[in-house]
């Protein structure tokens, strides 16, 4: 059973477009989520992070939006750059840490110049 | 700092036999964890620590074993490794065990088993 799913395997933009990246889950316990980056050859780095409290959270150009009731998050990048080109894991946990962090199969992003 | 520091970079095993992979952080953190990920999966948690003197199973632990005898080192060992155990392995580190959501990764061990 995946508890945090990506459907989206990869997904191509324009430079200077939005990038929208989906995640759902089915865990209702997470109360808190996440998204990491991962460019080849390195470990998954924190991009954003949102509480199950608020509907949306902002850093720069990456915005998380949250959905309680679709159980559904998206992560907003605009405009996007060549150097956004990585995977991108969303993942779900909670945060008294009574659940362990439960990773998506991620989506590769290309942004084109 | 340093960081999460994993040894080593690349690995080749022969079925049955043993090695230990290595991590270490510089930042104090009480939280470790080891991930493994494949290729079109996610990362799956192997083991984790809330602090040195304790571990505990995660979501894929068989085949694996983990100590945490000082806050800054977590060693994962494969006792007798097998073909489904090629992964690229991740450690990770965060401040607690409350904080634990927002962990850094060290950049990884690719293992691979004949």
């Amino acid at each position: 059973d995946q508890q945090v799913k990506q459907n989206s395997p990869s997904l191509s933009v324009q430079e200077g477009r939005i990038s929208i990246l989906n995640c759902d889950y089915t865990n209702s316990m997470f109360d808190y989520f996440l998204w990491y980056k991962k460019y080849p050859a390195e470990g998954p780095t924190f991009l954003i992070s949102i509480s199950s409290i608020k509907d949306k959270n902002e850093d720069g150009r990456f915005t998380v939006f949250l959905n309680k009731s679709a159980k559904h998050l998206s992560l907003h990048i605009v405009p996007s750059q060549p150097g956004d080109s990585a995977v991108y894991f969303c993942a779900g946990g909670t945060q008294g840490g009574s659940e362990k962090l439960v990773f998506g199969k991620g989506t590769k992003l290309t942004v084109n110049p | 700092n340093a960081g999460v520091t994993q040894t080593p970079k690349f690995q080749v095993l022969k079925t049955g036999q043993s090695m230990t992979l290595q991590c270490a952080q510089d930042m104090n953190h009480e939280y470790m964890s080891w991930y493994r990920q494949d290729p079109g999966m996610g990362l799956r948690l192997i083991h984790y620590s809330v602090g040195a003197g304790i571990t505990d199973q995660g979501e894929v632990p068989n085949g694996y074993n983990v100590s945490r005898s000082t806050t800054e080192d977590f060693p994962l060992r494969l006792l007798s490794a097998a073909p489904s155990q090629t992964s690229v392995y991740f450690c990770a580190s965060s401040i607690n065990a409350e904080r634990y959501n927002e962990q850094f990764f060290g950049p990884g061990t690719r293992l691979t088993v004949l």
